[in-house]
């Protein structure tokens, strides 16, 4: 079974911190994504990398940043929390290059920025 | 227009029943179609995935796809309690190889006793 890890479950932290929110895959997928999921606004994707050092943009890239230095592994930064970023957020990984490209789930941290 | 349209829902039926969720899609060279269930303050679990049109059958779910209509549904039958959940439809299109889902905004279902 395809296995995603994330490195918390609830994260509490103040604003103005930098924030590092980790993700770990044990499946060799290629592509890894990182989403917040806010009520009434749906999955909503942040940031998303298709190799090691590359990453694209999604729709709502402003305020966070990220890094994969590794295949398996895949870091969102939020590097001045605000309240605005209180959500919950999840990351995903998948095949790349096939026409199937399912998509597998961790299972979440909630963020809250006081 | 939206990517991906769901039903806002949100539905409520029946333990036994069948459950219909329905998802329309605009981009018309869209190639494969996925469906999540999402238990509330939980993460989503991918159930259906679908690339042809027609039905694909998998236990008590039937997911239907139409691609002249861009529309692609989800039954559930003999629907239960633990069906109880947000369903999210999600689309990639066609030459995508970075693989990127466009998730709608789910739909809502209870099934109650």
């Amino acid at each position: 079974d395809v296995k995603v890890t994330q490195s918390s479950r609830y994260l509490v932290k103040r604003t103005g911190e930098k924030v590092f929110l980790e993700c770990v895959q044990d499946m060799d997928h290629e592509n890894m994504f990182w989403y917040r999921q806010d009520p009434g606004l749906g999955l909503r994707l942040i940031y998303f990398s298709y190799d090691v050092k590359m990453k694209e943009k999604g729709d709502i890239p402003e305020g966070y940043s990220v890094s994969r230095e590794k295949k398996e592994r895949f870091s969102l930064i939020l590097e001045s929390a605000s309240t605005n970023q209180t959500s919950m957020y999840l990351c995903a990984s998948g095949e790349r290059g096939t026409v199937y490209n399912e998509q597998f789930f961790g299972p979440g941290t909630r963020l809250t920025v006081l | 227009q939206k990517e991906v349209e769901q039903n806002s829902g949100p539905l409520s039926v029946p333990e036994g029943a069948i459950a219909s969720l329905n998802c329309t899609y605009s981009d018309r060279v869209s190639q494969s179609f996925f469906w999540y269930r999402q238990y509330s303050g939980k993460s989503p679990e991918l159930i259906m995935s679908i690339y042809s049109n027609g039905d694909k059958e998998d236990g008590r779910f039937t997911a239907q796809l139409n691609k002249a209509s861009q529309y692609v549904s989800l039954l559930i039958r003999d629907s239960q309690p633990s069906d109880s959940a947000t369903y999210l439809c999600a689309v990639i299109r066609r030459g995508s190889t970075l693989g990127r889902l466009y998730f709608g905004r789910g739909t809502q279902l209870t099934v109650w006793p």
